[in-house]
This record gives structure tokens, C-alpha cells and sequence, in this order.
């Protein structure tokens, strides 16, 4: 299938170990914060989201941090499968558009 | 099953034609958007409709045009205007109500030249 993660930064982990992806934003009029996963070959999948009035959320397996000052949030995979392998995209919003913007994605590798 | 359907999956276009993308949502959704994807870069926007018969420009606008006649409907044509067409293009709808709503996305059409 076609590659969507090429030159991308890249995260390597073993099965079972827990990762972390981070992502920066520079958008301080930003409000509202998604993590997705895209597959090869397909388009993204809704993971996860925050709004800027939290600094954690959990989902199953997954937790998301926001860090306002410093205008950075991460991702945290617990217990990583090679199922987990795919590029992950945060994208933030703000303002009365609803447009998110994306970054350039990592690329998560995760050896069985 | 709800969700986004695009079509085709695969298209290739000759120097100097306009081909059209379809997507197609019956999730209800209000809103809806095309985005671009080229190697090793995140999603760049192209065009948005937030309702039915109204769309504005992304921030890659030049060289495609949309259409939004139906809810459920956001066709999207390549213009041979577009010198550089080749890339990945993903939908996606996200309901209209509230700020803070995921977009859910299409499993995109790539798009080559021939």
C-alpha cells in the first residue's frame, strides 16, 4: 500500500512498551486540540480531543496532555501494539471557522 | 453503516482535463471539507461548506472548485489550472453544532498523471 509517512519524524518501540508522541502548535488563540491515526493508504481516524480548558484527558489506552504555556500537547499509547503502527497527526482549531490545522505527523513503528 | 464514502479510489488525469472527486457523507453532518496531502506533510485545506449552497476557500484554493447542492454531497473537480494535481484527497464532514466537534474523514482518492 502507498506510504503517506515519508520523511516524517519517526518513533521506534517495542510491543507492549508504552510511547509518546509530541506535537508543538503555535496558535496561542488555539482552543481545541485532536489526535488522529492514519493508516496507509487511509485517511485519518478520530483518536482523541482536548479542550483548552483541561490539561489531561484519558481515553482507552490513550492519554492526551495540553501544555498552554509552552503551547505543546503529547500523546501517550500505553501498553503499544503492532496494531498501534501508523502515522499519528495532531491538529489544532480556534476561532469561529471550525478549521483545524494539522502537522506534519510521526510516524510510529512499533516491533512485535 | 454512517460514514464518508469517496470515489474513486484511484483516478488519473490527462494534461489539460478536469476530473471530479466524489464524497459523500450520511452522517447528517453539516459541515463539510477537502483537504490535500502530499508526501511527508500534514493535511493542507483546499475548500470548506459549513451549510448547503454556501463553501469558502482554504488555503489552497487555486486550481480546484467545489460545489454543495446537497447536505450530503461536496464534489470536488481538479481544474487543469491545477499544475501540480498529483497528491492524496481526503473528505471530511464534522456536525455542525458546537465548537468543539471532530472532523471524521473519507479513506481519500490519490490522484496521478498520466
Amino acid at each position: 500500500g502507498e506510504s503517506v509517512g515519508l520523511h516524517l519524524p519517526t518513533l521506534s518501540v517495542q510491543e507492549g512498551d508504552n510511547s509518546i508522541i509530541n506535537c508543538a502548535y503555535s496558535n496561542s488563540a488555539s482552543d481545541y486540540f485532536i489526535w488522529y491515526k492514519q493508516e496507509s493508504g487511509k485517511g485519518p481516524q478520530f483518536i482523541i480531543d482536548i479542550r483548552s480548558n483541561m490539561d489531561k484527558r484519558q481515553g482507552q489506552r490513550v492519554t492526551v496532555l495540553l501544555n498552554k504555556t509552552v503551547k505543546h500537547l503529547s500523546l501517550q499509547i500505553a501498553a503499544t501494539q503492532p496494531g498501534d503502527s501508523a502515522v499519528y497527526f495532531c491538529a489544532e482549531s480556534g476561532g469561529s471557522n471550525y478549521k483545524l490545522t494539522f502537522g506534519k505527523g510521526t510516524l510510529l513503528t512499533v516491533n512485535p | 453503516d454512517g460514514g464518508i464514502t469517496q470515489s474513486p479510489k484511484y483516478l488519473f488525469r490527462k494534461e489539460g482535463q478536469n476530473v471530479t472527486l466524489s464524497c459523500e457523507q450520511n452522517l447528517n453532518h453539516d459541515a463539510m471539507y477537502w483537504y490535500r496531502q502530499d508526501p511527508g506533510q500534514g493535511l493542507r485545506l483546499i475548500y470548506y461548506s459549513q451549510i448547503v449552497n454556501d463553501f469558502q476557500k482554504g488555503d489552497i484554493a487555486e486550481g480546484y472548485s467545489v460545489s454543495r447542492e446537497k447536505k450530503e454531497s461536496f464534489p470536488l473537480t481538479v481544474t487543469s489550472a491545477q499544475k501540480n494535481p498529483t497528491a492524496f484527497y481526503l473528505c471530511a464532514s464534522r456536525q455542525g453544532a458546537g465548537r468543539n466537534q471532530p472532523q471524521h474523514f473519507g479513506d481519500g482518492t490519490r490522484l496521478s498523471i498520466l
